[in-house]
């Protein structure tokens, strides 16, 4: 039963552009939204999140879309930069569960 | 220091061996977790404490068995595992479980290897 979905495991983009990672939800329950990084041999690292009242939100070159009706949500880089690339990780959170999708390899090349 | 600390980061261990992962929050924080990694896999939630209290048990089989002697330390004792449990082990805190708003801070995991 996977909850959150994404269904590109890798991505790569060319420095200077945008990347676009994407996350498909099924429960509707869930109501804050969030993306963690993860480089190797570390831990995830939470990068930004949003509330299921808001549609957009932006930190930096960071956004975060969020699409109610299609339970759809993305993360915007730009521009993309080397040391971004990383493994993405979207999560849904609702109240005591919070659930992980597999993950977008993301490769930023110079 | 980071605040979310695992040993050991790597571990090799027989089906037949017992070992143990601990995990170490200096963040102040009421509620830990421990979550599994595997290939290509999402991350899958194991076992939720709460100011030390077990609130969440993902039907994890027995051959792991949590320990939270208090807030800021959590263990993840491990015997007669399977080759198939082989993963990245992750534990994770937040000021506490109950609010959605919050978000998790994740230890550097601890990569076990069962032979």
């Amino acid at each position: 039963d996977q909850q959150v979905k994404q269904n590109s495991p890798s991505l790569s983009v060319q420095e200077g552009r945008i990347s676009i990672l994407n996350c498909d939800y099924t429960n509707s329950m869930f109501d804050y939204f969030l993306w963690y990084k993860k480089y190797p041999a570390e831990g995830p690292t939470f990068l930004i999140s949003i509330s299921s009242i808001k549609d957009k939100n932006e930190d930096g070159r960071f956004t975060v879309f969020l699409n109610k009706s299609a339970k759809h949500l993305s993360l915007h880089i730009v521009p993309s930069q080397p040391g971004d690339s990383a493994v993405y990780f979207c999560a849904a959170s609702a109240i005591n569960d919070m659930r992980f999708g597999a993950g977008t390899r993301l490769t930023v090349k110079p | 220091e980071t605040g979310v600390t695992q040993t050991p980061r790597h571990l090799v261990m027989g089906m037949t061996n017992k070992k143990s992962l601990k995990c170490e929050q200096h963040l102040g924080h009421n509620a830990m977790y421990w979550y599994k990694q595997s290939a290509k896999k999402p991350l899958e939630l194991m076992f939720v404490y709460n100011f030390k209290e077990q609130t969440e048990n993902n039907s994890v089989p027995s051959r792991f068995s949590p320990e939270c002697p208090n807030s800021s330390h959590l263990f993840l004792h491990l015997h007669t595992l399977q080759p198939e449990d082989s993963a990245l082990y992750l534990c994770a805190s937040s000021p506490s479980t109950g609010a959605n708003t919050g978000e998790l801070f994740f230890g550097e995991g601890s990569r076990l290897t069962v032979l």
